[in-house]
């Protein structure tokens, strides 16, 4: 079974810090993403990435950045949480396979973050 | 410009009342149709993808169909179990790994 982790379950930060959210998937999978989830807004995309060291933005990338320096690790950096940042923060990873022959679009998400900024 | 609408938003049945979710999609060339079960505080959880239309998959008491326009989540029979938020996403042939998601239907089962 495909296994996505994050480092924390919930976190409380105080406003201006830098926030550090960490993912790690166990299936070899190319691709991870980072999405945020608010109620009434869904799942929105911050950042994907499909290879060590490659990023795109996704669609609300404004104060985040993120790092892979491993395949199987992916990183979402808060440089300075505001209280806006406050959601609900998912990762998940899937394999790269454009076609879709052998189901590899699939993504699989981690158990979330619950990222409070004070 | 690629949509994903589900509906209903919420829906309650009672134990045992099957029912249908739907997901309408407007996609440029679809690749594949996701559908996620999300239980409240947790991460999706990933059940079927579609990827042409006619196809069906199951999985216990679900069923999930394809057309050119739209997806049904089929509930048979459900249990106190099933509920939980059901999510559909989809990814267009010009999409660069990215999926476009619907708002989700909460499902509630009365016993």
């Amino acid at each position: 079974d495909v296994k996505v982790t994050q480092s924390s379950r919930y976190l409380v930060k105080r406003t201006g810090e830098k926030v550090f959210l960490e993912c790690v998937q166990d299936m070899d999978h190319e691709n991870m993403f980072w999405y945020r989830q608010d109620p009434g807004l869904g799942l929105r995309l911050i950042y994907f990435s499909y290879d060590v060291k490659m990023k795109e933005k996704g669609d609300i990338p404004e104060g985040y950045s993120v790092s892979r320096e491993k395949k199987e690790r992916f990183s979402l950096i808060l440089e300075s949480a505001s209280t806006n940042q406050t959601s609900m923060y998912l990762c998940a990873s899937s394999l790269e396979d454009l076609w879709g022959g052998s189901g590899g679009n699939e993504q699989f998400f981690g158990p979330g973050t619950r990222l409070t900024v004070l | 410009e690629d949509q994903v609408t589900q509906s209903p938003e919420a829906l309650r049945l009672q134990e045992g009342e099957s029912s249908s979710l739907n997901c309408s999609y407007t996609v440029s060339g679809l690749r594949g149709l996701f559908w996620y079960r999300q239980d409240p505080g947790k991460g999706p959880e990933f059940l079927f993808t579609l990827y042409s239309a006619g196809e069906e998959k199951e999985k216990e008491r679900l069923k999930a169909t394809l057309t050119k326009k739209e997806s049904f989540l089929h509930i048979t029979a459900p249990k106190p179990e099933d509920s939980a938020t059901y999510l559909c996403a989809v990814q267009g042939m010009d999409s660069n790994y990215q999926l476009i998601w619907g708002a989700g239907t909460k499902l509630i089962i009365k016993p």
